[in-house]
């Protein structure tokens, strides 16, 4: 099956430095999606991108959909303690009218003040 | 975006009973999915649940242990059957926005079976 390799497992950062993770893959996808999850709650989407080379935004986040489509990267700049959690990486390809997410096994973040 | 209502929000259960969960959208939509996420781990798809139809279960998954019920377009219950310390996870509902677009999650439901 579809597999997505996410990395770093988990990173350990000080306060205000920049965040950088990644997703790849071997399988082709056409959705990218990154979400953050923190204990007891489910996943909240982040940001969601569909086309290669796609760059986008969501205001200390930007994530972009690699242009061989097999690989996504997360970037949070000037990190503060709110952006501990996990995050996970999902990605899907739709097609013949099937739609399945993927998803990464998560980046555990922790920021030190 | 949906809004996503999931009940109970956490239980603990004696082994060789059965837990049934609640999923409540605030909208009609298509197709609803239930994902297990166990202790430290990703997302696993359980199941894609279609209003009128038979819930399509993913490889690992059968009905006889995850019944679903997909009544209307904006509700859909899980069921874990025959429960054992191995189904100790988290239950995820979650709805497309729109088919092949993002997806959203409830809270989850914490199980501990003991």
């Amino acid at each position: 099956g579809q597999q997505l390799n996410q990395s770093p497992q988990s990173m350990f950062i000080q306060e205000g430095e920049d965040v950088s993770m990644n997703c790849t893959s071997s399988s082709i996808f056409n959705t990218w999606l990154w979400y953050k999850q923190e204990p007891g709650e489910g996943p909240v989407l982040l940001i969601a991108l569909y086309k290669a080379g796609e760059l986008t935004s969501n205001g200390r986040l930007t994530a972009q959909f690699g242009i061989t489509r097999k690989d996504s990267f997360l970037n949070i700049s000037a990190s503060i303690p709110s952006d501990v959690g996990i995050y996970f990486c999902a990605a899907a390809y739709s097609g013949a009218g099937s739609y399945q997410l993927t998803f990464g096994k998560g980046t555990k973040l922790s920021v030190i003040p | 975006s949906a809004v996503i209502s999931q009940k109970p929000s956490r239980d603990i259960c004696q082994r060789g009973t059965s837990l049934t969960i609640q999923c409540q959208v605030d909208s009609q939509v298509t197709m609803m999915f239930w994902y297990r996420q166990q202790p430290g781990q990703s997302l696993t798809l359980i199941a894609t649940a279609n209003q009128g139809s038979e819930a399509t279960y993913e490889s690992g998954f059968v009905i006889d242990k995850f019944p679903i019920s997909r009544p209307n377009l904006t509700f859909s219950t899980l069921t874990v059957s025959n429960m054992s310390p191995e189904d100790s996870s988290i239950y995820l509902c979650s709805v497309e926005s729109a088919p092949g677009t993002e997806a959203f999650f409830g809270q989850g439901t914490r199980l501990t079976v003991v």
